[in-house]
């Protein structure tokens, strides 16, 4: 069975530091990795994949994640974080083995402080 | 490109009535729609999946007769909250993905959904 945990409720961090918003996954196959970004009363919005290829991906809004198969892990992160990137974060994970379903993580939510 | 919208964007509405929200790709063909619930401060429900011109696929514990789901085009996925409770009040969001097999969900706005 598939599941995804996102060990923090909330992470906060100062703007122009680095951020790293964690998630770590277990599939029967191979892993199919995203994130989203929810802002406040909306959908969420894509901001990266891991299908193949390069453990690192890069997204979004200068967003990468670092895909870590030992680890089973999938990490999001930020060289240096800006005030509007504070929103709720969710990691979502999928498997190659044909069915769509996917599942979410609880979420993070991410405070960035000017 | 990968826009999907939800209408409408809130509704409120009393106790025992119904309400039909549509989900629609505005620039792609969706060859599956997905329906979620979430609630304040939660995660992502699935709710059902569906593929165009067949049933939907609920989820356990999701009523089918209560959310009935109907995906008649590649660009239009209905959800229909019949007699709404109070308990319904939520936040409904859909995403629909192109291809079969495509992986990546492209996400509406959601629909917030108040039963009085």
């Amino acid at each position: 069975a598939q599941s995804v945990a996102q060990p923090e409720d909330q992470v906060n961090v100062a703007e122009g530091n680095p951020l790293t918003v964690k998630c770590t996954y277990s599939v029967s196959g191979n892993p199919y990795l995203f994130w989203y970004v929810q802002y406040p009363n909306r959908g969420l919005q894509f901001l990266l994949k891991y299908i193949t290829g390069d453990n690192l991906v890069k997204g979004s809004y200068g967003f990468e994640a670092e895909f870590n198969k030992s680890q089973t892990s999938f990490h999001l992160k930020k060289p240096s974080a800006l005030v509007s990137d504070s929103a709720l974060y969710f990691c979502a994970v999928r498997d190659d083995t044909g069915g769509f379903k996917t599942i979410f993580g609880a979420g993070t939510r991410l405070f960035v402080k000017a | 490109g990968a826009v999907v919208s939800q209408h409408p964007s809130r509704v409120i509405c009393k106790s025992g009535t119904s309400v039909k929200i549509e989900c629609r790709s505005l620039d792609f063909q969706a060859t599956t729609m997905f329906w979620y619930r979430q609630f304040p401060k939660k995660s992502l429900m699935l709710m059902a999946t569906s593929n165009e011109g067949s049933k939907a696929t609920y989820e356990q514990g999701v009523e089918k007769d209560k959310f009935l789901i109907n995906h008649a085009s590649l660009t239009l996925s209905t959800l229909t909250v019949t007699s709404a409770h109070p308990e319904d009040s939520s936040f409904y969001i859909c995403s629909a993905s192109g291809l079969l097999g495509e992986e990546t969900q492209y996400f509406g706005p959601g629909t917030r959904l108040l039963v009085l």
